[in-house]
């Protein structure tokens, strides 16, 4: 059981958009800040957002992040069929005094 | 650029010990916390340890704590993970990360390395 819950899994056709939800709480997502992660399959994962809606360099702004309150949300624009990947929230939690994460998210491009 | 590579993970009996090491370059190795992850097989992405920068601050996941111990080699521009008690549940494949903020400890990873995988069985 993750302390951050995000859905299992996400689906759009190529060119749309998706969303991908990240759930937590007063002790973590409210009060610290999120980072998402990209695996693609067999590899480590990548930084694609960090404190909570920056871009590292090299990340295209098709890739989007936001926070309100306890939750956090990914937004995936003109989807390609390479986005296929799992997809991370994390972020730090004051109570635990341990970085957490979500559980993933498969997103498939049909 | 920044280059993490771990090594250390091998077969090992239930109760066992094991170090992982993970050699960095392309940064100021002194300058940010370093973090273990671990994936266990099919499974998703768990937070295991992390040290600060001076390797004066360290933070574990409860499911590790007390067996696990986290240190680092400035000089060798080193991270490590001492690992007894090992249990099934500890398969996993281990990666090393780098802090994403100079100075925080508090923060989430930047860049990682491809791991090394860790069994536990008898």
């Amino acid at each position: 059981q993750s302390v951050l819950t995000q859905p299992p899994s996400v689906s759009a056709a190529p060119g749309q958009k998706v969303t991908i939800s990240c759930s937590g709480s007063s002790s973590n997502i409210e009060n610290s800040y999120v980072s998402w992660y990209q695996q693609l399959p067999g590899t480590a994962p990548k930084l694609l957002i960090y404190e909570n809606n920056k871009r590292p360099s090299g990340i295209p702004d098709r890739f989007s992040g936001s926070k309100s309150g306890t939750s956090a949300t990914l937004g995936i624009t003109g989807l390609q069929t390479g986005d296929e990947a799992d997809y991370y929230c994390g972020t730090w939690d004051t109570s635990l005094s341990a970085g957490v994460f979500g559980g993933g998210t498969k997103l498939t491009v049909l | 650029e920044v280059q993490l590579v771990e090594s250390g993970g091998d077969l090992v009996q239930p109760g066992g010990s094991l170090r992982l090491s993970c050699a960095a370059s392309g940064f100021t190795f002194g300058s940010y916390a370093m973090s273990w992850v671990r994936q266990a097989p099919g499974k998703g992405l768990e937070w295991v340890s992390i040290l600060s920068s001076s390797g004066g601050t360290t933070y574990y996941a409860d499911s590790v704590k007390g067996r696990f111990t986290i240190s680092r080699d400035n000089s060798k521009n080193t991270l490590y993970l001492q690992m007894n008690s090992l249990r099934a549940e500890d398969t996993a494949l281990y990666y090393c990360a780098k802090g994403r903020k100079e100075g925080i400890t508090e923060v989430l990873p930047d860049y990682w390395g491809q791991g090394t995988l860790v069994t536990v069985s008898s």
